[in-house]
């Protein structure tokens, strides 16, 4: 059964680059069925996709976020990372990553890890 | 992209069924059937509950059920019950190869 942590800083200064990883358990990230994706919610709001990577490469960002946003994939770890820069307080929010099914079985975001709030302050 | 447009609250009494529309355009929602549902616990990760516009994952109760008409996609929740007390998003593929998130629906069980 798959399962994804998410990683990384709780606490990044603004105008600096945030960086969370994801490590993927039980199943393979070079899986030919998945995509890998994050997903943020900032708090008391709703859910926003950031972006979502294919292992071979391929990568689709959110338009707003699109600038600033970097998603890659370390297969011989089996994790994923996101990487988004010059932070503001708008930033701020829990970020999730999450198994991104995209294939002929149908588009799905499942299952989803536990989530890891990131605060941009200084 | 703008988000999809969801009620931001309904409520209904046990056993009673409920629907939470989510509206698009022709470019996300009406233009396929790539329409997820999300259901969030607070202080929780979103929980799959519908896809494909009409499909239920294994493990999903069966009074969980979706359907699309136009640029307009719906969950409905029948039989009510408490636990059903939550955050509900839709998403939705589009035409620019991205994904777009519903505002969020917060249902009360009454």
């Amino acid at each position: 059964q798959l399962q994804l942590q998410e990683s990384g800083p709780g606490l990044v200064k603004p105008s600096e680059t945030l960086s969370l990883t994801c490590t993927v358990s039980g199943g393979s990230i070079s899986s030919s069925s998945y995509y890998w994706g994050w997903i943020r919610q900032p708090p008391g709001k709703g859910l926003e996709w950031i972006g979502s990577m294919y292992y071979s490469g391929s990568t689709y960002y959110n338009p707003s976020l699109k600038s600033r946003v970097t998603i890659s994939v370390d297969t011989s770890k089996n994790q994923f990372s996101l990487k988004l820069s010059s932070v503001t307080a708008a930033d701020t929010a829990v970020y999730y990553c999450a198994s991104h099914n995209w294939n002929y079985e149908g588009d799905w975001f499942d299952p989803w890890g536990q989530g890891t709030l990131v605060t941009v302050s200084s | 992209q703008s988000a999809l447009t969801q009620p931001a609250s309904v409520s209904g009494s046990p056993g009673q069924s409920i629907t939470i529309s989510c509206t698009g355009t022709s470019s996300d929602v009406g233009g396929y059937n790539y329409v997820s549902w999300y259901q969030q616990h607070p202080g929780k990760a979103p929980k799959l509950m519908i896809y494909d516009v009409s499909k239920r994952p294994s493990g999903v109760s069966n009074r969980f059920s979706g359907s699309k008409s136009g640029n307009t996609a719906s969950l409905t929740i029948s039989g009510l019950q408490a636990e059903d007390e939550a955050d509900y998003y839709c998403s939705s593929y589009t035409s620019s190869s991205t994904w777009v998130f519903g505002g969020g629906t917060k249902l009360t069980v009454l």
